[in-house]
């Protein structure tokens, strides 16, 4: 079965401080890779997505995220967070066992800007 | 447009009953989704629907089940309520074309507690 993993449990940082969140997926098949966000009290948005082509790609916010297959990573940044980034991440793949359309989630990154 | 709509938001139960939560896609989206968010399994994808019928179905036991209407509108059951079952449910609703992937847009989930 396909997992994510997500390294980051909890991340503390200062506003204008850069941000990195690792994300490495199982699966060696077909996949899409996603990034969401859950503002508190907010749904889950989508901040970006690769679905193939250019691995380097930009989202909302000013975030973006880098696929390396060799690493079956897809890390996510920010040079400059601000407060209204406080949040929890998530990375996720589709694909392998749960098919095309249900989507994998790693357990998730609490970011928390302290202005 | 509206989004996704998920009622009630808030849902308290004892072991042992059963619980009907309730989710309306997006106008024109086909298919829903399922997941399950806990503090310890994190999100995770319970079953899809498209067309009134299950085409993808996660690790969950048979107590966890669900139908769309024909209208899309879907409901998911859960009998027999155990503590474990406290958790967020959310509910995604997608275009569902032929494409590898569509992007889920997530409702404000119905939070149950079991006691």
């Amino acid at each position: 079965a396909q997992s994510v993993s997500q390294h980051n449990h909890h991340v503390i940082l200062s506003e204008a401080a850069s941000l990195e969140l690792g994300c490495n997926y199982s699966y060696g098949g077909t996949v899409n890779l996603f990034w969401y966000v859950q503002y508190p009290g907010q749904h889950l948005q989508l901040l970006l997505k690769y679905f193939s082509g250019d691995p380097l790609v930009k989202g909302i916010k000013g975030f973006e995220a880098e696929f390396i297959k060799s690493k079956f990573s897809f890390n996510l940044r920010k040079p400059s967070v601000q407060w209204s980034d406080t949040a929890e991440y998530f990375c996720a793949v589709n694909g392998g066992d749960t098919g095309r359309r249900a989507l994998t989630f790693g357990s998730g990154t609490r970011l928390q800007v302290q202005p | 447009k509206a989004g996704v709509t998920q009622t009630p938001r808030y849902l308290i139960k004892t072991r042992g009953q059963q619980v009907t939560l309730s989710c309306s896609p997006i106008s024109g989206h086909r298919s829903v989704s399922w997941y399950q968010q806990t503090p310890g399994q994190g999100l995770q994808f319970l079953f899809e629907y498209f067309s009134e019928t299950q085409r993808n179905k996660g690790n969950f036991p048979g107590r966890f089940s669900g139908r769309q209407f024909s209208n899309s509108r879907s409901e998911m059951n859960v009998s027999t309520l155990e503590l474990g079952d406290s958790a967020l449910y959310l509910c995604a609703s997608s275009l569902a074309t032929t494409a590898f992937y569509n992007e889920q847009f997530f409702g404000p989930g119905t939070r149950l507690t079991v006691l």
